[in-house]
This record gives structure tokens, C-alpha cells and sequence, in this order.
């Protein structure tokens, strides 16, 4: 069965500070890996994924996820947080083969001015 | 484009009761998923279909669950009786097709509180 975890419950970061939010996984097989945004009162957003290659992957809004085999995390960063980062944040895994996604608890990051 | 939508965006119901939830995917949009959101979780997936088939519906609590997506584009969930534990968020999500690795766009969620 593959699982998330996202130890930390709430990531605060000084605005133009640099911003990370932790995700390792666990599965047995390739992972394919996501990492979602939730504002409040609307749907998650599709922010990035990783499938194969490259293990630093660029995706919307300035954010990036580098992939790390060895250490099966994917951690997702921005080089500089603005105040409208502020969102609940999510990784999730999927294994080659089975369609199921699944996704961590979620970090709230909260942006401070 | 429009997105995934849904309705109603909030209801409350009583223990016992029964609700159900409408979900409009992208057009075009082959897989339709549901999962369901509780307070401090990351979504769970209660079921997953291709076109009109049923591709995982492993859990989805079935002696009270049911889903059905009749013609390949809407879908409803229903909860036949609601219990206190069923309050959460249900999320509605579609992707292109079940091709890897696509991304899921998400709906603005129901959010169901069970009294």
C-alpha cells in the first residue's frame, strides 16, 4: 500500500524568506508524486508531479519539488514566499500500475507580512 | 474552460437522513473521482469510474454509500443512513483518462455536517 507522511502540522515563513513544506512517502514500486494546494472554500489545485527524469521539478506559481530516491522524499519549495502562499498544502503518491491517489494530512503554510 | 462543479455546497442533515451530492466534470473528462475530505485529513478516494464503469470503489462504505455515474459525464454519491462520522467534505475530481500520470482537477466540495 503506498502512503504520505507530512510531519509538520503548520510551516510559518516571513514573506521573501524561503519556503519548504516536507513530504516523504512510501511505497513498493515507482512512485509518481503530486503536490496539490487547497485555498479556503475552493477545491484543491494541481500545483506539480513528478513522473520520471529529471528529479527537480518546476511546476506553477514560482513552486518547485525535488525528488529523492534514496531518501523517498519530495519536498516542495519556493525561493521566495509572498503573503498569498498562504494555503493548506498537500503531497500524494501513486504507484505505476494502480490508479489509487494517495494523499498526506496536509501543512498549512501560513505567510507572515 | 469551466471547471468541476458540484451542489449542493453545503448541507445539514440529521443522523439517519439521507443526502446526495451532483458532480459536473470537465468536458471531455473520462475518470470521475470521489473522495471524502475529513477535518485534518488529505482526502480519501471513495470511488474512481471510467466513463460509467466502476474501476475501484474498494472504499466506499457500501451498506450505505452508493454512486453512480449513468451516462458517462454527472455523477451522484448518496448516503442512505447518514451517521454523525460521515461529516466532511466531499470532493468531486476528473481527469482526461485513466492514461498516467494525469492530473485530477477538483470540484469546490460539499460540505456535509451530519447533526
Amino acid at each position: 500500500a503506498q502512503s504520505v507522511a507530512q510531519p509538520e502540522d503548520q510551516v510559518n515563513v516571513a514573506e521573501g524568506n524561503p519556503l519548504t513544506v516536507k513530504c516523504t512517502y512510501s511505497v513498493s514500486g515507482n512512485p509518481y508524486l503530486f503536490w496539490y494546494v487547497q485555498y479556503p472554500n475552493r477545491g484543491l489545485q494541481f500545483l506539480l508531479k513528478y513522473i520520471t527524469g529529471d528529479n527537480l521539478v518546476k511546476g506553477s506559481y514560482g513552486f518547485e519539488a525535488e525528488f529523492n530516491k534514496s531518501q523517498t522524499s519530495f519536498h516542495l519549495k519556493k525561493p521566495s514566499a509572498l503573503v498569498s502562499d498562504s494555503a493548506l498544502y498537500f503531497c500524494a503518491v501513486r504507484v505505476r500500475g494502480n490508479n489509487r491517489l494517495a494523499f498526506g494530512k496536509g501543512n498549512q503554510v501560513v505567510v507572515i507580512p | 474552460e469551466a471547471g468541476v462543479a458540484q451542489s449542493p455546497r453545503y448541507k445539514i442533515i440529521e443522523k439517519r437522513q439521507s443526502v446526495a451530492f451532483w458532480c459536473n466534470p470537465i468536458s471531455g473528462h473520462a475518470t470521475l473521482y470521489w473522495y471524502q475530505q475529513i477535518l485534518g485529513q488529505g482526502p480519501k478516494l471513495l470511488i474512481q469510474f471510467q466513463n460509467n464503469g466502476v474501476v475501484d470503489d474498494s472504499q466506499l462504505p457500501k451498506d450505505r454509500f452508493s454512486a453512480e455515474r449513468l451516462k458517462g459525464v454527472d455523477s451522484t454519491l448518496k448516503i442512505q443512513p447518514a451517521k454523525l462520522e460521515d461529516s466532511a467534505v466531499y470532493l468531486c475530481a476528473s481527469s482526461l483518462d485513466l492514461g498516467e500520470p494525469r492530473e485530477q482537477y477538483f470540484g469546490p466540495g460539499t460540505r456535509l455536517t451530519v447533526t
